[in-house]
């Protein structure tokens, strides 16, 4: 069993549309990380939320943490073809530092 | 600064052959990661090391081992691959507040 479960797993949007993709448990957490992965490339952080029903903006991305800190949902819009890549969640659980979601894997076309 | 640099970028192994894959960090973080990332199955954690002088198992450690040589570096050895080991590897450096910082990856294939 996924201990973060990401939907969707694909996503392919044209340009100038909005989109949500989600990262759920039935655990809680004490925070979850947001990241994006570019092709042949590691990982990059996007956002770190901390509190139950915190809400984050970077640019065009919103980033939202569940009241209960088990959810957390990416809504980006006007998607551009630089928002191309993987998404990952991410959140400490027990004596593991960090475990990782599968990822939504989107792709913008122009 | 370079961040978090790995070696080789790739390479081609047969069953049986050792290698050891190097991962440093300028940042002057504690902590260390090794992750292997595969298809369908994201990013999952092999070994880590909280601090010099300590190493600790992940997810999927059978078949590796590392070595936290000093506060700047972090290898992973296969000492006997598999193919089961071809993978894209990944070393991360973290932060006191959690933040993880990737390196670019090791593309490893075992025929």
């Amino acid at each position: 069993t996924q201990l973060l479960e990401q939907s969707p797993q694909f996503l392919s949007i044209q340009e100038g549309e909005n989109l949500t993709v989600y990262c759920n448990s039935s655990s809680v957490f004490s925070s979850l990380q947001w990241y994006r992965q570019e092709p042949g490339e590691g990982p990059v952080l996007l956002v770190t939320v901390v509190t139950g029903g915190e809400v984050k903006k970077l640019k065009r991305l919103t980033f939202q943490f569940g009241d209960a800190r088990k959810d957390s949902s990416l809504h980006i819009t006007a998607a551009q073809p630089g928002d191309t890549g993987l998404y990952l969640c991410a959140a400490p659980s027990g004596n593991t530092p960090l475990v990782f979601g599968k990822g939504t894997r989107l792709s913008v076309i122009a | 600064n370079a961040g978090v640099t790995q070696t080789p970028k790739f390479q081609v192994l047969k069953t049986g052959q050792s290698m050891t894959l190097q991962c440093a960090q300028d940042m002057n973080h504690n902590s260390m990661y090794w992750y292997r990332q595969d298809p369908g199955m994201g990013l999952r954690l092999i070994y880590y090391s909280a601090s010099e002088g300590t190493t600790d198992k992940g997810e999927v450690p059978n078949g590796y081992n590392v070595s936290r040589l000093n506060k700047r570096e972090f290898s992973l050895r296969l000492e006997s691959a598999a193919p089961s080991q071809t993978s894209v590897y990944f070393c991360a450096s973290q932060t006191g507040s959690g933040t993880q910082y990737f390196g670019p990856g090791t593309r490893l294939l075992v025929l």
